[in-house]
């Protein structure tokens, strides 16, 4: 199985400045590897499909990069709404895993 | 639009058994590759089943054996069974549409306790 760390858990940042988040997998899955928003009492929403597709209709603020083991999701200028807590997930081999999450927090 | 509506959740108590349903609707579920994730009480997602177009299914190792998914084209529903219920298995389960992922339905929450 694939494990998929995230760092950190927690982000604290304010709105406007610059948010950069890391997964990490423990062998490569290439390009496989998705980023999805999870806000309180709702489902997850994909942001990032294939490392650096953004899915439909997501701001340009946020882009996604890396490849084989190491990737990143940043966000250029936080907005209020950003605040939630993010996940990567590798499909690149079954099963199908998620990192721990990260909690990106208003400072 | 797509959508995707879970239900059939509730409380259980341990080994007894319950069956979700996911309505879809936008789309077809005999087309797409559809999934299952769940999310324990305050913890992370964790990926439970998918069922592929061309009807392949995969299960997490934490199921296997004790849940199986299925889908009704004539319904458009995908439908997880989960049998052997136990205390760990206590989430909301969350359908999803596609390899990426990309719709989700509002989820239902399943609990398994005496």
């Amino acid at each position: 199985e694939i494990v998929l760390t995230q760092s950190p858990a927690t982000l604290s940042l304010s709105p406007g400045e610059r948010a950069t988040l890391s997964c990490r997998a423990s062998q490569s899955v290439t390009k496989y590897l998705a980023w999805y928003q999870q806000k309180p009492g709702q489902a997850p929403r994909l942001l990032i499909y294939d490392t650096s597709n953004r899915a439909t209709g997501l701001p340009a603020r946020f882009s996604g990069s890396g490849s084989g083991t190491d990737f990143t999701l940043t966000i250029s200028s936080l907005e209020t709404e950003d605040f939630a807590v993010y996940y990567c997930q590798q499909r690149s081999s079954w099963p199908i895993t998620f990192g721990q999450g990260t909690r990106l927090e208003i400072k | 639009e797509v959508q995707l509506v879970e239900s059939g959740g509730g409380l259980i108590q341990p080994g007894g058994s319950l069956r979700l349903s996911c309505a879809a609707s936008g789309f077809s579920v005999s087309g797409d590759y559809m999934s299952w994730v769940r999310q324990a009480p305050g913890k992370g997602l964790e990926w439970v089943s998918v069922i592929h177009a061309g009807g392949s299914t995969f299960y997490a190792d934490s199921v296997k054996g004790r849940f199986t998914i299925s889908r009704d084209s004539s319904k458009n529903t995908v439908y997880l069974q989960m049998n052997s219920l136990r205390a760990e298995d206590t989430a909301m389960y969350y359908c999803a549409r596609g390899p990426n992922s990309d719709s989700w339905g509002q989820g239902t929450l399943v609990s398994v306790s005496s």
